[in-house]
């Protein structure tokens, strides 16, 4: 059965902390995302990567780095926690030809809410 | 930049009836991808339904089909008999097609702000 695990459901930080939020898979898949999920602004992508070592922005990057060392984790990092960066954040990952003909998707992890007060 | 545009914040209907959620979209792109997210309470986000653009055919899972109308972007998603368990969070999502063989961007998905649907028993 497909798996995508996050770290934590719930987490509280302080400002300026150094925030990190894990993603691990465990279906071999190529791509990996992180997205914020906010009240009346839908999910928008932070990170995304398509391979080990390998990322690229996404819509929203400013304040947030990744890192993937090995294919199964993707992990997000706020260097400096703010208040503004308190949300959902949701980790998904796909294998290579979403839009192709096979008819593949992203599989989402559960979530982490991330409080930062 | 692609946009989606889901304007009912919140829907409501009566256990067993039909319910339309819309979804409009803007691209220059002729040929692209849909999608139907699900997110219940407190639970993972799951795939509904997809539609890919160069189909005429109007996409169908089960109780869940769309309308998607090319011409005017818009793309909608019917619940037929709606259950308890339609109770959820549904998002529209666009992705673009991909240019070559290489896999590099061809994943991005657009989303739209969501529908919190509530089914009344």
């Amino acid at each position: 059965d497909v798996k995508v695990t996050q770290s934590s459901r719930y987490l509280v930080k302080r400002t300026g902390e150094k925030v990190f939020l894990e993603c691990v898979q465990d279906m071999d898949h190529e791509n990996m995302f992180w997205y914020r999920q906010d009240p009346g602004l839908g999910l928008r992508l932070i990170y995304f990567s398509y391979d080990v070592k390998m990322k690229e922005k996404g819509d929203i990057p400013e304040g947030y780095s990744v890192s993937r060392e090995k294919k199964e984790r993707f992990s997000l990092i706020l260097e400096s926690a703010s208040t503004n960066q308190t949300s959902m954040y949701l980790c998904a990952s796909s294998p290579p030809g979403l839009a192709g003909p096979m008819g593949r998707t992203q599989y989402f992890g559960p979530g982490t809410r991330l409080t930062v007060l | 930049a692609q946009t989606v545009t889901q304007s009912q914040p919140e829907m409501s209907v009566q256990e067993a009836e039909t319910v339309t959620l819309s979804c409009t979209y803007d691209t220059s792109e002729s040929d692209y991808y849909l999608f139907w997210y699900k997110q219940p309470p407190s639970r993972q986000m799951i795939l509904v339904i997809r539609q890919e653009a160069y189909k005429q055919q109007n996409a169908t899972e089960n109780r869940f089909s769309v309308n998607f109308q090319k011409a005017a972007k818009s793309f909608s998603l019917k619940i037929s008999d709606s259950q308890l368990g339609d109770a959820a969070m549904y998002f529209c999502a666009y992705c673009r097609p991909p240019f070559t063989l290489s896999n590099f961007g061809n994943e991005k998905l657009t989303f739209g702000t969501g529908t919190r649907l509530t089914i009344i028993p």
